[in-house]
């Protein structure tokens, strides 16, 4: 166990709507990271939160966002989802900003139908 | 995105052989760290690596930065059946990519008993 949890494990939607995936961070971890996994993609990271602040942005889609709460958990906000968003999807947390040592929810598996 | 390539795709060994993996990048990276993700799961850090040349071991699994820092190896001892899963390589700018991580492809290790 990491100590970083994730909800839900797994989330069934139709196209055109609209998610949230939720991550609450290790204890003491300022940094939150959301990555996509997907076969043909691999492990793409999608951004990066520091204590309720972007830090680093990456291939992440104008459909999707996500924000960092004062209390250091995190959201990622999917939106007119298409067929192609269907993925795993993983939060993960460090103490600093630079975070190299980055520890892994257990994911969040979307089927986009 | 851009991926880092890891090699061998995958691997089927009879358990008590050594296992060796390695990850080349075309850019350098100030950190390179090793991972594994068993079916379902999200990934485990297993070694983080923080200088060229470095050699650090967790155990039976042991990693090299490499020295001109576009390249990592990680050596597996004596596999046992639980080192089923698949292994992946990681790399860090750093700098204003803050925590950004760039991932392999990843390795499938298969161990016969």
């Amino acid at each position: 166990d990491s100590g970083v949890t994730q909800t839900p494990k797994h989330l069934i939607t139709a196209t055109g709507q609209r998610v949230t995936l939720r991550c609450s961070p290790r204890s003491g971890d300022l940094s939150v990271y959301w990555y996509q996994q997907s076969l043909d993609q691999g492990l793409q990271f999608l951004i990066q939160y520091y204590n309720g602040e972007e830090r680093a942005k990456g291939n992440i889609l104008e459909r999707f966002s996500a924000q960092q709460f004062p209390d250091l958990h995190s959201e990622l906000n999917l939106s007119s989802l298409e067929l192609g968003d269907s993925a795993l999807y993983f939060c993960a947390s460090s103490v600093a900003s630079h975070g190299s040592e980055q520890y892994f929810g257990p994911g969040t598996r979307l089927t986009v139908t | 995105g851009q991926q880092l390539n890891q090699s061998p795709q995958s691997m089927f060994i009879q358990e008590g052989e050594d296992v060796s993996m390695n990850c080349t990048s075309s850019s350098i990276f100030n950190t390179w760290l090793w991972y594994k993700q068993d079916p379902g799961e999200g990934p485990v850090l297993l070694i983080a690596l923080y200088k060229a040349g470095e050699l650090t071991s967790n155990g039976r699994l042991t990693a090299q930065f490499g020295i001109t820092r576009k390249d990592s190896f990680l050596n597996i001892s004596a596999s046992i059946p639980s080192d089923v899963g698949i292994y992946f390589c990681a790399g860090r700018h750093g700098g204003t990519s803050y925590g950004k991580l760039t991932f392999g492809q990843g390795t499938i290790l298969t161990v016969h008993p």
